[in-house]
């Protein structure tokens, strides 16, 4: 059974750092492309960041230069640093991921965000 | 950049009924990489259509998905109690790579 469960998040202030986790079960990690994709608070799901499974990586307009999407194979882990967090970065955060990079097949529970002072 | 507008925001229709929900990309898109998205209250999406038409493992028959160039659609030939949800459409863009949703089309009793 495929299984993706996200860790790490929570409270968190403007202007500060947070790190959160993907651990990957059931299918073959080291060969998937895995994103991060989040959802603020009532609002529509939103791209964050793309990782191949040889670790380039792509990021949305509105994060780059502050989030570092990374992943371990040898741990089937994808991990999601993020700095410089801002209010509308508030949102539910998913680990999503599939054997194609146009599409994500596998979605974790997510794991909630909240930046505020 | 491609953006992704679907329509309407949200559908209102009972159980048996026919759903026809549109996504419309700004620019001509390749439909291999146009995507279907299920959502419902507190859970994680689902993908229900890949490749604007090609249903995902286990969605059944009523979904189906069709549209070249700018507009495609997603339809459900008749709605069940479960399948009142909210469904977005996804790119896969290769020049800047990117995977924009859209908005977001909510189904409603």
């Amino acid at each position: 059974e495929v299984q993706l469960v996200e860790s790490g998040g929570g409270l968190v202030q403007p202007g500060g750092s947070m790190r959160v986790s993907c651990a990957a079960s059931g299918f073959s990690f080291s060969s998937t492309y895995m994103s991060w994709v989040r959802q603020a608070p009532g609002k529509g799901l939103e791209w964050v960041s793309l990782i191949y499974s040889g670790g380039s990586t792509y990021y949305a307009d509105s994060v780059r230069g502050r989030f570092t999407i990374s992943r371990d194979n040898s741990k089937n882990t994808l991990s999601l640093e993020m700095n410089s967090l801002r209010a509308d970065d508030t949102a539910v955060y998913y680990c999503a991921g599939g054997v194609s990079r146009y599409y994500f097949d596998y979605w974790g529970r997510g794991t909630l965000v909240t930046v505020s002072s | 950049e491609i953006v992704l507008t679907q329509s309407p925001g949200t559908l209102s229709l009972s159980p048996g009924e026919r759903a026809t929900l549109s996504c419309r990309a700004s620019q001509s898109v390749t439909s291999s990489y146009l995507a279907w998205y299920q959502q419902k209250p507190g859970q994680a999406p689902r993908l229900l259509i890949y490749g604007a038409s090609n249903r995902a493992t286990g969605i059944p028959d009523r979904f189906s998905g069709s549209g070249s160039g700018t507009d495609f659609t997603l339809t459900i030939s008749r709605l069940e109690p479960e399948d009142f949800a909210v469904y977005y459409c996804q790119h896969y863009g290769s020049s800047p790579r990117v995977l924009p949703f859209g908005g977001g089309t909510k189904v409603e009793v």
